[in-house]
């Protein structure tokens, strides 16, 4: 079975900084799909980022970039110019059959003024 | 854009009763998900549905059942609510295929007392 693991439980960044959330993850497949996904406080899950495996080219979106590493099979996840906004849960996820997503335990991140 | 509702935002239920949790897309979408999401565990899925009537057990089903009747609504079930099952619970849909995000619904935080 897939295993992701989010080994940063809390992190704080100072605002307009920037801030890397780690994810690392365990599959035998050539063939899949990385997701970030943000959850503010009281506010539904929302899709950051995504990343095809079969591409090598890292997936950016906006101040949103990723780190992807097939061969360490790891998936950082790099926000520049942090804002008070960026202040949520973040969740690493796999997807590979029909849709279906393992997902990481989390990292709760916190912005300072 | 792509809505996911669920019934309710907080349910208090007594220990044994029958709760029941909806959830409707309004994508038509093919794929449908129960998690449930506890503190330092992430997100854990409960049922999967990938068109009506079809259903196939998550990680963690023990306690729970699901109905899809109609492709835009995916229900949890819990037939005798324990003081275990007092969680967060995350519905979310996608269209059916791995390159696609889930739509996560806003959540029903159940307190079975």
């Amino acid at each position: 079975a897939q295993t992701v693991t989010q080994s940063q439980p809390e992190m704080s960044v100072q605002e307009a900084e920037t801030v890397t959330l780690s994810c690392t993850y365990d599959t035998s497949e050539s063939d899949y799909y990385l997701f970030w996904y943000k959850q503010p406080p009281s506010r539904q899950m929302i899709l950051v980022i995504r990343q095809e495996a079969y591409k090598q080219q890292n997936a950016t979106e906006n101040r949103f970039s990723v780190n992807f590493q097939k061969a360490a099979k790891s998936f950082s996840l790099k926000i520049s110019d942090s804002q008070l906004g960026d202040a949520a849960m973040y969740f690493c996820a796999y997807t590979r059959n029909a849709g279906k997503s393992t997902f990481g335990d989390g990292t709760t991140l916190t912005v300072k003024p | 854009d792509v809505k996911v509702t669920q019934s309710s935002r907080y349910l208090v239920k007594r220990t044994g009763e029958k709760v029941f949790l909806e959830c409707v897309q309004d994508m038509d979408h093919e794929n449908m998900f129960w998690y449930r999401q506890d503190p330092g565990l992430g997100l854990r899925l409960i049922y999967f549905s990938y068109d009506v009537k079809m259903k196939e057990k998550g990680d963690i089903p023990e306690g729970y059942s699901v109905s899809r009747e109609k492709k835009e609504r995916f229900s949890l079930i819990l037939e005798s609510a324990s003081t275990n099952q007092t969680s967060m619970y995350l519905c979310a849909s996608s269209p059916g295929t791995s390159r696609s995000e889930q739509y996560f619904g806003p959540g029903t935080r159940l307190t079975v007392t």
